[in-house]
């Protein structure tokens, strides 16, 4: 595997239910990032991790909970969705001191009934 | 009020041309400014990186940079029916140092044959 790696891509789940993305980045890279992109919207930073630690939380309503585990690993678990939560959610990651940007995993496109 | 501004489009381009992306940004302190291509579908990907005042140029893509005016734009020459994509311009903050980016809501250009 290279690069960021999503899973899964595609997802529906129902307002009650609780299930969680993954993120697996093989770059070596020290932050990651959790994004939301809505139809004609901008990215919408969710959370940042840097070596494993939150150092931002965008003001992100608790039904979207993260977890670190390791440098490598970022999850974001969901429960109680709302509707307007569908979106596609981008993980990515970057390497704090070359200032080269993201890489992004694929997406997970999640739809919420 | 909206912190990186693009023009939505789409930008209509004839195969060959030369299409112009333009792209504001608000933070002085900004640094750092990334071109992103995103396929419908797809997550976006790093084409170009731009530091420093002036031109610069990657095989038929040029970024350029005028601080002064907080203004960055990407030029792509002879166009291509491939090169059909929504283009995100993102800006470095200034408020951290987490790598945040700051995302324009993207310029869809579609190329005709």
């Amino acid at each position: 595997e290279t690069g960021v790696t999503q899973t899964p891509r595609h997802l529906v789940m129902g307002m009650t239910n609780k299930k969680s993305l993954k993120c697996e980045q093989h770059l070596g890279h020290n932050a990651m990032y959790w994004y939301k992109q809505s139809a004609k919207k901008p990215l919408e930073l969710m959370f940042v991790y840097s070596l494993e630690e939150r150092v931002e939380n965008n003001s992100v309503p608790s039904r979207f909970s993260p977890e670190c585990p390791n440098s490598s690993h970022l999850f974001l678990h969901l429960h109680t969705l709302q509707p307007e939560d569908s979106a596609l959610y981008l993980c990515a990651s970057s390497q704090l001191t070359d200032n080269y940007g993201y890489t992004f995993g694929s997406g997970t496109r999640l739809t919420v009934v | 009020q909206k912190e990186v501004e693009q023009n939505s489009g789409p930008l209509s381009v004839p195969e060959g041309a030369i299409a112009s992306l333009n792209c504001t940004y608000s933070d002085r302190g900004s640094q750092s400014f990334f071109w992103y291509r995103q396929y419908s579908g797809k997550s976006p990907e790093l084409i170009m990186f731009i530091y420093s005042n002036g031109d610069k140029e990657d095989g038929r893509f040029t970024a350029q940079l005028n601080k002064a005016s907080q203004y960055v734009s990407l030029l792509i020459r002879d166009s291509q029916p491939s090169d059909s994509a929504t283009y995100l311009c993102a800006v470095t903050a200034t408020t951290d140092s987490w790598g945040k980016l700051q995302f324009g809501a993207g310029t869809q250009v579609v190329v005709t044959p």
